[in-house]
């Protein structure tokens, strides 16, 4: 069945410092993926999508590359803020289901 | 902004009580989800509807129930709340049947506490 796996936190950086969380997945069909982000007592907030191979999705700096080859979608910025501290989940969609991550916590230090 | 919403936000009950999560959406989504999230922060899907009189069980094992009489209210309903319920609750809805980009969206959660 479809699945997704992400790095395991926590993770821990600098402010400034580059941000990679790797993101990889498992579909039958041709899903469109997502990063999610929630802060402390929130809901998700959709951070950035791809809905086809090659596609770049981009949203307040972070960045993902949908890589069929590779069937991945890291997420990428380049200098985090002490404000990116959330936690973040990578997702898919595929004939109408999700499937989540289980969710990475960024934490940034000044 | 997402226009979907749950109410309460917090909600302290003692065990054998009887509660309903609330959760609305002004965007006409056919889809909409219940997913509890544990400590840990994984999220378990434990009901879905694709519309109106529609209303599957998920992923999780659950000892909720679900009503979906209106597209736009997706209501979670425990009989008997115990302390193994406490968790935080989060109701989604998305687009049904569109291929392609569509992303669920979000409540805020309701934080249920058992006591």
């Amino acid at each position: 069945g479809d699945s997704v796996t992400q790095m395991e936190g926590p993770v821990t950086l600098s402010e400034e410092a580059f941000l990679t969380i790797n993101c990889t997945y498992t579909a039958t069909g041709y899903p469109s993926l997502f990063w999610y982000v929630q802060y402390p007592g929130e809901g998700l907030q959709l951070l950035l999508k791809a809905t086809k191979a090659d596609d770049k999705g981009s949203n307040k700096g972070f960045e993902a590359t949908y890589r069929k080859e590779t069937t991945s979608f890291h997420l990428e910025k380049g200098s985090v803020q002490v404000s990116d501290s959330a936690v973040y989940f990578c997702a898919l969609s595929d004939r109408n289901q999700f499937y989540f991550g289980t969710g990475t916590s960024l934490t940034v230090i000044p | 902004e997402a226009d979907i919403y749950q109410t309460p936000r917090y909600l302290v009950i003692g065990t054998g009580k009887k509660i309903t999560l609330e959760c609305s959406q002004t965007m006409g989504h056919d889809k909409m989800y219940w997913y509890q999230q544990d400590p840990g922060m994984e999220l378990h899907l434990i009901h879905y509807s694709y519309g109106v009189n529609s209303t599957e069980k998920g992923d999780l094992s659950s000892e909720s129930t679900v009503s979906r009489i209106r597209t736009e209210h997706f209501p979670l309903t425990l009989e008997s709340a115990r302390p193994s319920h406490t968790s935080q609750y989060l109701c989604a809805s998305s687009e049904y049947g569109k291929t392609g980009g569509t992303e669920a969206f979000f409540g805020q959660g309701t934080r249920l506490t058992v006591v």
